[in-house]
């Protein structure tokens, strides 16, 4: 059984530019929430794509945008980054229909100059 | 919104001992699930234990226990037999038994293991 990875695990931009980060869910796992954590801080909830759809969404601006793929990975793009984008950003997958748990990618760190 | 809250910034523990950290959340849904996680530093965040809330029973997983009460909404986690490896930040987190099943998280634990 292969576990949640991501790609990159670093990246520099600079502020106005954008970046696609890239996950890939576990076998069997059809759904895939983004987190984003600043340093010092819990996660927090971008948002989750089911079967290639939006199902849900946190407090995060439009140019926070992301894709789910038919083979269940997925891509988080944010534009014209800001310097309060420097974050780890998680990727987590799960079976949503059974409600199970979430687990966890080893996160993509974006540091934004 | 639901909201998590730990209140101990950093823990320290020495080893073989035991130690609880602390979490209390807030929500007026009665059906959700709670969850701890360790995120140690190669920062993967790595699940210790999870606690549906219809269940009265304490969850444990070996070393690994909680302290559920639903009525005072805390749930605490307790790490016996406490072993060099634990040293990590922990997070609690709270999750929906309906609608869209994502996480939110407290700020976190430091924990330290004194050899």
């Amino acid at each position: 059984e292969t576990g949640v990875t991501q790609s990159p695990t670093h990246l520099i931009k600079t502020r106005g530019q954008q970046v696609t980060l890239r996950c890939s869910s576990q076998s069997g796992h059809n759904t895939v929430s983004w987190y984003q954590q600043a340093l010092g801080q819990g996660p927090q909830f971008i948002f989750q794509y089911y079967r290639e759809e939006e199902n849900g969404r946190g407090n995060f601006p439009p140019r926070f945008s992301g894709l789910q793929f038919p083979n269940y990975s997925s891509e988080l793009n944010v534009n014209a980054l800001e310097l309060d984008d420097s974050a780890l950003y998680l990727c987590a997958s799960s079976l949503r229909a059974s409600q199970e748990t979430q687990y966890f990618g080893p996160g993509t760190r974006l540091l934004v100059l | 919104a639901q909201t998590v809250t730990q209140s101990q910034p950093e823990m320290s523990v020495q080893e073989a001992e035991t130690v609880t950290l602390s979490c209390t959340y807030d929500t007026s849904e009665s059906d959700y699930y709670l969850f701890w996680y360790k995120q140690p530093p190669s920062r993967q965040m790595i699940l210790v234990i999870r606690q549906e809330a219809y269940k009265q029973q304490n969850a444990t997983e070996n070393r690994f226990s909680v302290n559920f009460q639903k009525a005072a909404k805390s749930f605490s986690l307790k790490i016996s037999d406490s072993q060099l490896g634990d040293a990590a930040m922990y997070f609690c987190a709270y999750r929906s038994g309906t609608g869209a099943n994502n996480l939110f998280f407290g700020t976190g634990t430091r924990l330290t293991v004194i050899p």
